[in-house]
């Protein structure tokens, strides 16, 4: 079946400029998060959602980032004004219920910040 | 402190040697314990979930040692398809946050 999905899957911004990064994941996956990857580094948790609802997001480095998942299913992260050092792989994942951990990565949007 | 700390190598082992890694966490509240193998420029894909009692599958066995807060993956008869990066992953009691580690980067050689 399909899998998470994320687009684009390149974003080269330069500084300054908006970005949204789409995440799809598995139909019927009721959690959702968002990490932030760095060259070198494990992910980083950014922000949790159940549902359409937005439980943690004690991850997020700033006000620039905001993230939405208006409908349960497709969520979008937004930087605002971006800056150098928000250059990262960003990663989306999704998780069943039934007492199963297991997350399932989308393959990451890698954003360049020129 | 960081929630997960990892030594990140690299390790460099020939094929068919065992190699152990080895991940320590600092809350001791944590409930769930995992490996994830991360290939280059790709997403991390789980390789095992980690269980107190200590679990297996096939080459791969992975221990729990709650006392000291840490947690190994060892690794027989390396296979070059074995190279990678492995995260180590600690979930929270409240299921939300997973915390990785930094990964430990496997090399192995022909």
């Amino acid at each position: 079946g399909a899998g998470v999905s994320q687009s684009p899957r390149y974003k080269v911004a330069k500084r300054g400029q908006d970005v949204a990064l789409r995440c799809d994941p598995i139909s019927g996956h009721v959690s959702l998060f968002w990490y932030q990857q760095a060259l070198g580094q494990g992910p980083e948790f950014l922000t949790y959602f159940q549902n359409e609802a937005q439980l943690d997001k004690s991850g997020l480095p700033s006000d620039r980032f905001f993230a939405e998942r208006p409908e349960g299913s497709v969520s979008t992260l937004k930087i605002q004004r971006t800056q150098q050092e928000d250059s990262a792989v960003y990663l989306c994942a999704s998780r069943g219920t039934g007492g199963n951990y297991e997350q399932y990565f989308g393959p990451g949007t890698r954003l360049t910040v020129t | 402190r960081k929630e997960v700390e990892q030594d990140p190598g690299p390790f460099n082992v020939p094929e068919g040697a065992t190699v152990a890694f080895n991940c320590t966490y600092s809350n001791s509240a944590s409930q769930s314990f995992f490996w994830y193998r991360q290939d280059c420029r790709k997403e991390p894909k789980l390789l095992m979930s980690v269980y107190s009692s200590g679990n297996e599958d096939g080459r791969f066995t992975a221990q729990l040692n709650r006392a000291s807060q840490y947690i190994s993956l060892l690794i027989r008869d390396s296979k070059l398809s074995d190279s990678a990066t492995y995260l180590c992953v600690v979930n929270t009691l409240t299921g939300n946050q997973f915390y990785f580690g930094t990964g430990t980067s496997l090399t192995v050689i022909p």
